[in-house]
């Protein structure tokens, strides 16, 4: 079972539409979460930190749910730039905290 | 710009020799990570430095891999008898201490081997 797991892409969805991304991972013992955003062919960027009593920025929802070691991330009124990979990120306890990441789900917004 | 640097930005390579990457952290970070990409993926941990000291690599770190991380700044990561295999997008990513702070990427090293 891979650390990090994500919803499989892709997904398409209309201009104004709400897409929701989920997330699980297997350490219980994890700390800290994120969603990170990548471009085609660029590198991933902070989307935003997850935290234990969900948040949110602009159109940009993330909750976590520790106890099913689940995370997600709601997108409302998607728009044409939204479109790109969302990564699901992870700090594990040991080493360094080093960064975990699920293989990403893509998302395409049309007009 | 004080954001994280890689050098070169695409390397095409015949396979059995060898590449060397560079990475330049934000300078106030002290931990430093190598990523791999491949399509469809997302980035796999490869390893990582506080400060000069390399406290962890990854299995998918074979033998003809090496990093170093000299003075505590810069990064190099090389790879040696490059294979076919190899060819991947590397990220170099820094952050301060805090377990609670978020990753920050360099543009990444395109790696084709021929």
């Amino acid at each position: 079972r891979k650390e990090v797991e994500q919803d499989p892409g892709p997904f398409n969805v209309p201009e104004g539409a709400t897409v929701a991304f989920n997330c699980t991972y297997s350490n219980s013992a994890s700390q800290s979460f994120f969603w990170y955003r990548q471009d085609c062919r660029k590198e991933p960027k902070l989307l935003m930190s997850v935290y234990s009593s969900g948040n949110e920025d602009g159109r940009f929802t993330a909750q976590l749910n520790r106890a099913s070691q689940y995370i997600s991330l709601l997108i409302r009124d998607s728009k044409l730039s939204d479109s790109a990979t969302y990564l699901c990120a992870v700090n594990a306890p040991t080493g360094g905290f080093k960064t975990i990441f699920g293989a990403g789900t893509r998302l395409f917004v049309k007009a | 710009d004080t954001g994280v640097s890689q050098d070169p930005r695409h390397k095409i390579t015949k396979r059995g020799q060898n590449v060397t990457f560079r990475c330049d952290p934000i300078s106030e970070h002290n931990r430093l990570y190598w990523y791999r990409q491949t399509l469809g993926q997302g980035p796999e941990f490869l390893t990582y430095f506080q400060n000069e000291a390399q406290l962890e690599k990854s299995r998918l770190l074979s033998d003809r891999f090496s990093a170093e991380r000299p003075k505590g700044s810069f990064s190099t990561l090389e790879i040696q008898r490059t294979e076919q295999g190899d060819s991947a997008m590397y990220l170099c990513a820094s952050r301060q201490g805090s377990m609670n702070s978020p990753l920050h990427f360099g543009n990444g090293t395109r790696l084709t081997v021929t």
